[in-house]
């Protein structure tokens, strides 16, 4: 089946830097545009960045603009996100998403990892 | 960016009865608008596409309606499973996509 499994977080000072991976399974990865989507403690969905399904193209939130950078290795299935200069305001859980559809950047997130917590404290 | 509202914050429903959560776009999105569900300490799931197409595996009772600026996500008889975080999403303004601050169905 369908599997998106993320790993890599941790607690990190402030300024510092921290690598996610997701491994992906049960599906040609290299079909597919990856999202990293974050979420706050106690609070709502926010959207950090994409990557088209051949790399070609990438995007990011303002919030994470210049910081953060998404990348992936079709060859081993796998998805990133570099996370530079992290603040405390970048303390979520990631989550890993998958775009519904093949060939098109209009359409939902699915499926979604189980998410990585990443806490950014001294 | 387009803002997405969800109302109301809080929704309290008994078993077996209809719930109608909302979603306001402050632009059009077409009929680009997702409905995710999500319990505590689990990922969001995907519930409704296209604004109305249910997506593999969930239940009929479930439906969303909806174009340009205004939907709806109507649960037709709660399920103790149903009680939940419900987010929209906008993916019309790729890829400045967006998602509404939650409506949160509680027992009542």
């Amino acid at each position: 089946q369908v599997q998106l499994v993320e790993s890599g977080g941790g607690v990190v000072q402030p300024g510092r830097s921290l690598r996610l991976s997701c491994a992906a399974s049960g599906f040609t990865f290299s079909s597919y545009g990856m999202h990293w989507v974050r979420q706050a403690p106690g609070k709502g969905l926010e959207w950090v960045a994409v990557i088209w399904y051949d790399g070609s193209n990438t995007y990011y939130a303002d919030s994470v603009k210049g910081r953060f950078t998404i990348s992936r290795d079709n060859s081993k299935n796998t998805l990133y996100l570099q996370m530079n200069s992290l603040r405390a305001e970048d303390t979520a859980v990631y989550y890993c998403a998958r775009d519904r559809g093949m060939t098109t950047v209009v359409t939902p997130f699915d499926p979604w990892g189980q998410g990585t917590l990443v806490t950014v404290s001294s | 960016e387009i803002v997405m509202t969800q109302s109301p914050a809080t929704l309290s429903v008994s078993p077996g009865e209809r719930a109608t959560l909302s979603c306001r776009a402050s632009q059009s999105v077409s009929s680009n608008l997702a409905w995710y569900q999500q319990k505590p300490g689990q990922a969001p799931r995907l519930l409704i596409y296209g604004a109305s197409t249910r997506a593999t595996g969930i239940p009929a009772r479930f439906s969303g309606s909806g174009s340009g600026t205004e939907f709806t996500l109507t649960i037709s008889s709660l399920q103790s499973e149903d009680f939940a975080l419900y987010y929209c999403q906008q993916y019309n303004n790729w890829p400045l996509y967006t998602f509404g601050q939650g409506t949160k169905l509680e027992i009542k």
